[in-house]
């Protein structure tokens, strides 16, 4: 079945840096990715949807300036939280869909555990 | 605005039983409904669609009603096993996007 591969699984980080996070398709090609937060014990949180070869669309409430989207080939998309503060602290879920398949279900990533320390 | 509702609380049932978990939502008319497994530290598994003009869906030992007058789903795992404790995400979706509106999730707990 389809495969989407996030990395990294964790990453710890100091407040004020930045962190990239990769999600790849493996076996299909996504023209559109989806990024997710959850916070424990809640809901996913739709952040934005990547767009390949477009500019993300975002959620309300989420900076766009803070979560840089890219889209640049069929199989990746790459999250970069900038300038992280410890309210970045999350877990980070990618997912994307076959295209053509429009109530298909979404394949996730398993999830960046961010710590900002 | 649209809500989606799941038992927050955990759901702790006998090994064998019939597992049953509720998904209510509000100020939405969904083109279709979809289940997610979700283990600890991990991304969400698919397991189920549904569509709006469909009653019912099976798959092995899992069942999923949707009834569009109650705005309700109803998520069954029937010969319930240990294996099968984690936490159900209901997800609902519309259009073509294939964006989707997530609840909280019910915890299960299945006992040996």
């Amino acid at each position: 079945g389809a495969v989407v591969s996030q990395h990294p699984s964790r990453v710890i980080c100091k407040s004020g840096t930045s962190v990239k996070i990769e999600c790849r398709s493996l076996d299909f090609q996504a023209t559109t990715m989806f990024w997710y937060r959850q916070f424990p014990k809640q809901s996913l949180m739709l952040m934005a949807t990547s767009n390949e070869g477009s500019k993300a669309t975002y959620e309300q409430g989420v900076e766009k300036d803070k979560f840089l989207i890219n889209h640049a080939s069929l199989t990746l998309s790459t999250l970069t939280v900038t300038s992280a503060h410890p309210e970045d602290s999350s877990f980070y879920i990618c997912s994307a869909r076959d295209p053509g398949q429009g109530n298909s279900p979404l394949h996730f990533g398993n999830g960046t555990r961010l710590t900002v320390t | 605005s649209q809500k989606i509702e799941q038992n927050s609380e955990a759901l702790n049932i006998q090994e064998g039983k019939t597992a049953t978990l509720t998904c209510n939502y509000t100020n939405y008319s969904p083109a279709y409904l979809q289940w997610y497994r979700q283990d600890p530290g991990r991304g969400p598994v698919f397991l189920l669609l549904i569509r709006e003009n469909e009653k019912e869906k099976r798959k092995e030992r899992l069942k999923v009603t949707f009834d569009t007058t109650l705005k309700q789903s109803l998520f069954h795992i029937t010969a319930s096993q240990p294996a099968d404790s984690a936490t159900y995400l209901c997800a609902l979706g519309s259009g073509n996007t294939g964006k989707l509106i997530f609840g909280q999730g019910t915890t299960l707990q299945v006992k040996p």
